[in-house]
């Protein structure tokens, strides 16, 4: 069926920078997009944006673009999420996760989260 | 943008229906999503495009979808059912996920 594997918990300090990954396993992984899903601590699930990891085509939230960068490296079937300055507004827990067929579609697969902290 | 409202909490008595509401404007001409999220854990997709529930996921948890409203029903309400339940749909005119804003399911 799949499983999405995630980078361990992360603790930094404001203005460094940070990639997080997030690997597939169990499924082609060039065939399924996969999203980046921010949840900052006691709130609801934003969605970030989306890849093609076959060709990286991706899709941002306006309220993500420019803010984060999300690549893909298919050679190691995995995804990436990634900071160039954090802010301690960034401490949340992002979940990577695979929609059913096309990027519009409902999430099935769920990474297991990584938490991020960024704190002086 | 598009906009989706949940109520925050529901209470249920044990062994009896949950219903819980996501509203957003013409919510039925579009596919709505639900997700299961107990607890320090990822969420879990209980219902797809409206009415479909995946293996694995009990034939008590439903969902329907009309109008301005759309509703997961959960029956027959475990102590395991407890957590937050978010809908989510794709508004293609901004081509965006949008996520409610989740509602905590308790049993008592």
């Amino acid at each position: 069926e799949g499983q999405l594997v995630q980078s361990g918990a992360e603790v930094k300090k404001p203005g460094e920078s940070l990639k997080i990954s997030c690997q597939g396993s169990g499924y082609i992984f060039t065939n399924f997009w996969i999203g980046w899903v921010r949840q900052m601590p006691g709130k609801g699930l934003e969605w970030m944006g989306i890849i093609y990891p076959d060709d990286s085509d991706t899709r941002y939230s306006p309220s993500f673009q420019g803010q984060v960068t999300i690549s893909a490296d298919k050679s190691v079937n995995s995804v990436y999420l990634q900071w160039s300055s954090l802010k301690a507004t960034d401490t949340a827990t992002y979940y990577c996760a695979r929609p059913l067929s096309g990027p519009d579609e409902a999430f099935d697969i769920w990474g297991q989260g990584t938490m991020v902290t960024v704190s002086s | 943008s598009y906009d989706l409202s949940q109520p925050l909490s529901v209470s249920v008595a044990l062994g009896q229906t949950a219903t819980i509401t996501c509203g957003g404007d013409n919510i039925g001409n579009k596919n709505v999503h639900w997700y299961q999220q107990k607890p320090g854990q990822a969420p879990v997709m209980v219902i797809y495009r409206d009415i479909n529930r995946p293996s694995g996921i009990p034939e008590r948890f439903s969902g329907s979808n009309s109008g301005n409203t759309a509703t997961l029903t959960i029956t027959r309400a475990q102590v395991g059912d407890e957590a937050d339940y978010h809908c989510q749909v794709w508004d293609s005119s901004t081509d965006l996920h949008v996520f409610g804003p989740g509602t905590k399911v308790t049993v008592l």
